[in-house]
């Protein structure tokens, strides 16, 4: 089982200040996929094939990486980017996520 | 717009099994595998199995062999998962999912 590990863990943002979370990979994934949850909502798929915008999310977010280390990153934060964010790997069974990143506002 | 409309919270007796449907719209059913997540209270995300319509061919995480069991029905482009011998390990929210829209979510609690 390929286990993600995310950090940081919890961290917090200031309106317009950059986030960067990273997600690495026990043994090599060929792409990452990243989703974004609010509290009691389901999540939402933010980014696909590591780097991939998925529709109607903001292009201040991005993903990026290669083999057993990959990254989200919020370009500049909003108020509204308040939320858990997971890493998942789709390239072997079981699919595994990672263990999430909280991110509050500042 | 693709919408997976899931069934309702379920409470349930440990030892019992609960059927959980997730009715998909806006796209081809069979176009798509259907992936179902497992979160428990203040937890992260396990993903517990994958059903591909098209050829009901199934794969599950092996965490969840014996307790989860994943159909799909066609006819109706609707997907299900049973979850047998329920314990209180089993009370979470279970989500039905495309790679890239998720239901709402089912909260099933197994209490006595």
């Amino acid at each position: 089982e390929i286990v993600l590990t995310q950090s940081p863990t919890t961290t917090a943002a200031s309106p317009g200040e950059k986030v960067t979370i990273t997600c690495l990979a026990s043994s090599s994934v060929s792409n990452m996929y990243w989703y974004q949850q609010k509290s009691g909502a389901s999540p939402k798929l933010l980014i696909y094939s590591t780097s991939s915008l998925a529709s109607g999310v903001p292009d201040r977010f991005s993903g990026s990486g290669s083999g057993t280390s990959y990254s989200l990153t919020i370009n500049t934060m909003e108020a509204e980017d308040a939320a858990t964010y997971y890493c998942q790997q789709w390239s072997s069974n079981p699919r595994t996520f990672g263990g999430g990143t909280k991110l509050e506002l500042k | 717009e693709v919408k997976l409309q899931q069934s309702g919270d379920e409470l349930v007796r440990p030892g019992a099994s609960v059927k959980m449907s997730c009715k998909a719209s806006g796209y081809t059913f069979t176009d798509y595998a259907m992936h179902w997540v497992k979160q428990s209270p203040g937890q992260g995300l396990e993903w517990i199995g994958t059903i591909i319509p098209l050829i009901d061919t199934t794969s599950y995480n092996q965490k969840f062999k014996g307790k989860a069991t994943l159909t799909a029905d066609k006819s109706s482009n609707t997907a299900y998962m049973e979850l047998s011998r329920l314990t209180s390990e089993d009370s979470a929210v279970y989500y039905c999912a495309r790679y890239d829209n998720w239901g709402q979510g089912v909260m099933v609690t197994v209490s006595s």
